[in-house]
């Protein structure tokens, strides 16, 4: 039962393009929700959050959208660095505890 | 330190023998998880400590894997019998407040059971 779902296992984008990374969740209790960056060979590292009393939270090139009718949120990148060449993974969790449940993630490859 | 330091951060075993991973979290965050990577999937998640309360050890593929904590501090995740489908990098992470700053992970020990 994959309760946090991403969809596109990679995604190409050219430097300087907006890269859109999309997640699903069938969970309606879920509240919180996070993006994490991950390089081989290292941890992940945190990157962007969203509460689910928003819809929309920004941090620089870093833009979380969150639909809660649909159950999907979004990230997008933009301007697009090579730099940002990475698996990128949503995460959500409940009210009532700290675990946060793990989409597959999605390998963005931006390009020069 | 820093950071979360997991140790070792590889190691082959033979199919059948026990192995311990060892995380040693943030100094003063309350909260350490324990997630695994198999190839190609996502991060799935094993056991969490929070404070003093019991853990939550919902995720634990069986009774061959267990987990302590001890203080409060440094955890380590046992593997009895190691099989090959243990075969995966394991990622520990800590946090202080998880709205404010997520979690932390650590570079995770990579399992080879062969």
């Amino acid at each position: 039962d994959q309760q946090v779902k991403q969809n596109s296992p990679s995604l190409s984008v050219q430097e300087g393009r907006i890269s859109i990374l999309n997640c699903d969740y069938t969970n309606s209790m879920f509240d919180y929700f996070l993006w994490y960056k991950k390089y081989p060979a290292e941890g992940p590292t945190f990157l962007i959050s969203i509460s689910s009393i928003k819809d929309k939270n920004e941090d620089g090139r870093f833009t979380v959208f969150l639909n809660k009718s649909a159950k999907h949120l979004s990230l997008h990148i933009v301007p697009s660095q090579p730099g940002d060449s990475a698996v990128y993974f949503c995460a959500a969790s409940t009210y009532n505890t700290d675990k946060l449940i793990f989409g597959t993630g999605t390998r963005l490859q931006v390009f020069p | 330190g820093a950071g979360v330091s997991q140790s070792p951060s590889n190691k082959v075993t033979e199919k059948g023998k026990d192995v311990e991973l060892r995380c040693d979290p943030i100094s003063g965050h309350t909260a350490l998880y324990w997630y695994r990577q198999s190839l190609g999937q996502g991060l799935e998640f094993l056991i969490y400590f929070q404070g003093n309360s019991a853990p939550d050890k919902s995720g634990l593929p069986s009774d061959r894997f267990s987990a302590e904590r001890t203080g409060g501090s440094v955890s380590t995740l046992t593997i009895q019998r190691t099989q090959q489908e243990d075969s995966a990098v394991y990622l520990c992470a800590s946090s202080l407040n998880r709205d404010r700053d997520g979690y932390t992970f650590g570079s995770g020990t990579r399992l080879t059971v062969v």
